[in-house]
């Protein structure tokens, strides 16, 4: 079955570490988005790329670092610069003209 | 700089009545926008979308929205809530697919 799949789903992280979150996808999209969820903050854009080897910063980029190496793969590293890194990360894709996000289920990163 | 306006946090309404949610958008040209829903525990789903010509759009679940070149707003309506209408809406904008804050909204019975 086609998808986005994020793991882990659950991670805790002491301060000053980086960690790294997986985003695949197998829906053949070109386009591939990070974005934080926060309570009352919507869904904040991290990073997106739109083609291999190619991306850009979203809002709030700061503390964050991605590649774009495979057009399936997505990942999205958090540094030990990012200020306050508890959160939800969602990945998401689109592709083929429709402009339809399709979303994984989300990665939560608690930090300790 | 491209942002994404949705002015009210929480709406109350009862059920059956209309609704009308607020979106609107700071973009260099008319993008790209949409609407989504994200029910309580669960992932985002898509509405409706708009990308040119009738500037009245229908979704699924009877919403409908309007888009407004001269207020930049894409206002995303329902004439009559039902309970399971209550949720959380998001206005998302551009190929950069940006959102807004979202507006939960409340249904009473």
């Amino acid at each position: 079955d086609g998808g986005i799949t994020q793991s882990p789903k659950y991670l805790f992280r002491k301060e000053g570490q980086n960690v790294t979150l997986s985003c695949e996808q197998n829906l053949n999209h070109d386009a591939m988005y990070w974005y934080r969820q926060d309570p009352g903050q919507g869904l904040r854009l991290i990073y997106y790329s739109q083609i291999v080897n190619d991306f850009q910063k979203g809002d709030i980029a700061e503390g964050y670092s991605v590649s774009r190496e495979k057009k399936e793969s997505f990942p999205l590293t958090v540094t030990s610069a990012q200020k306050n890194p508890t959160a939800f990360y969602l990945c998401a894709s689109t592709g083929g003209g429709t402009g339809e996000l399709f979303f994984g289920e989300g990665s939560r990163l608690t930090v300790l | 700089a491209q942002s994404v306006t949705q002015p009210d946090i929480h709406i109350t309404v009862s059920e059956g009545a209309s609704l009308e949610l607020r979106c609107n958008y700071s973009y260099g040209a008319t993008p790209y926008l949409f609407w989504y829903v994200q029910s309580p525990g669960q992932g985002l789903q898509l509405l409706l979308k708009y990308f040119s010509g009738d500037t009245l759009v229908q979704g699924i679940k009877g919403f409908e929205a309007e888009f407004k070149r001269s207020q930049s707003s894409f206002n995303l309506r329902k004439p009559s809530v039902h309970w399971s209408d209550a949720a959380e809406y998001f206005c998302a904008v551009g190929n950069d697919m940006r959102f807004g804050a979202g507006t939960r909204l409340t249904v009473k019975p």
